[in-house]
């Protein structure tokens, strides 16, 4: 039984540099999410999906984010133009619809 | 914006002791969780309650759900030094349909002493 995994565990960058991040959710999970959480915080909802149709964005999702699930399986959180307060630790979900949320690992992302 | 504040924001209890850790939310809600999150890692889910469920039991943890008062309560019993973590309490919120997120609460931190 696999988990959600997520690709890198780590990721440096400088201000001003596209960054992409990638999750592979629970196989049979039709809902994927995106979280990003920063030092001391509770995790903050970024967006979903269901299958591959995107579903809700938070504000906080910014026009310099995308977020991507081509055919319903993995997803892409990608970051244009890196901000240093883009920095804090993306956490990728999946669940069944309305059932526990299991989380993978994180990306820590740190922006000089 | 982040719904639910746990309380304390910090325990530190001794090894055999119990840890009680408290969530207080704001909108109606289809179900709340708890997550474990220990020093810089991903999170663990320890365990979801429905809104029309009371209690529920999941080896040495006991939660309650009080939807009048807008409350949770956590209880680990007997701890060990390995639940030393962070504690999130999660509610989904009921709009009325099946929404996807969570809203998370800032923490509780516990220790527990050897």
């Amino acid at each position: 039984d696999t988990g959600v995994s997520q690709d890198p565990r780590h990721k440096i960058t400088k201000r001003g540099q596209n960054v992409t991040f990638r999750c592979d959710p629970i196989s049979e999970h039709n809902r994927l999410y995106w979280y990003r959480q920063t030092l001391g915080q509770g995790p903050e909802f970024l967006t979903y999906f269901q299958n591959e149709a995107q579903l809700e964005k938070s504000r906080l999702l910014s026009d310099r984010f995308s977020a991507e699930r081509p055919k319903g399986s993995f997803s892409t959180l990608e970051i244009q133009r890196t901000e240093q307060g883009d920095s804090a630790m993306y956490l990728c979900a999946s669940s069944w619809v309305g059932e526990t949320q299991y989380f993978g690992p994180g990306t820590r992302l740190l922006v000089l | 914006s982040q719904q639910g504040e746990e309380d304390p924001q910090a325990l530190s209890i001794q090894e055999g002791e119990n840890a009680t850790m408290n969530c207080s939310y704001k909108t109606s809600i289809n179900n709340l969780q708890w997550y474990r999150q220990n020093s810089g890692r991903g999170l663990v889910h320890l365990i979801l309650i429905r809104s029309n469920e009371r209690e529920k039991h999941s080896g040495r943890l006991r939660v309650t759900l009080d939807t009048s008062k807008k409350s949770s309560s956590l209880l680990i019993t007997a701890s060990r030094a390995a639940d030393t973590a962070s504690y999130f309490c999660a509610t989904a919120p009921n709009y009325g349909g099946s929404q996807g997120n969570l809203i998370f609460g800032k923490g509780t931190k516990l220790s527990v002493k050897p």
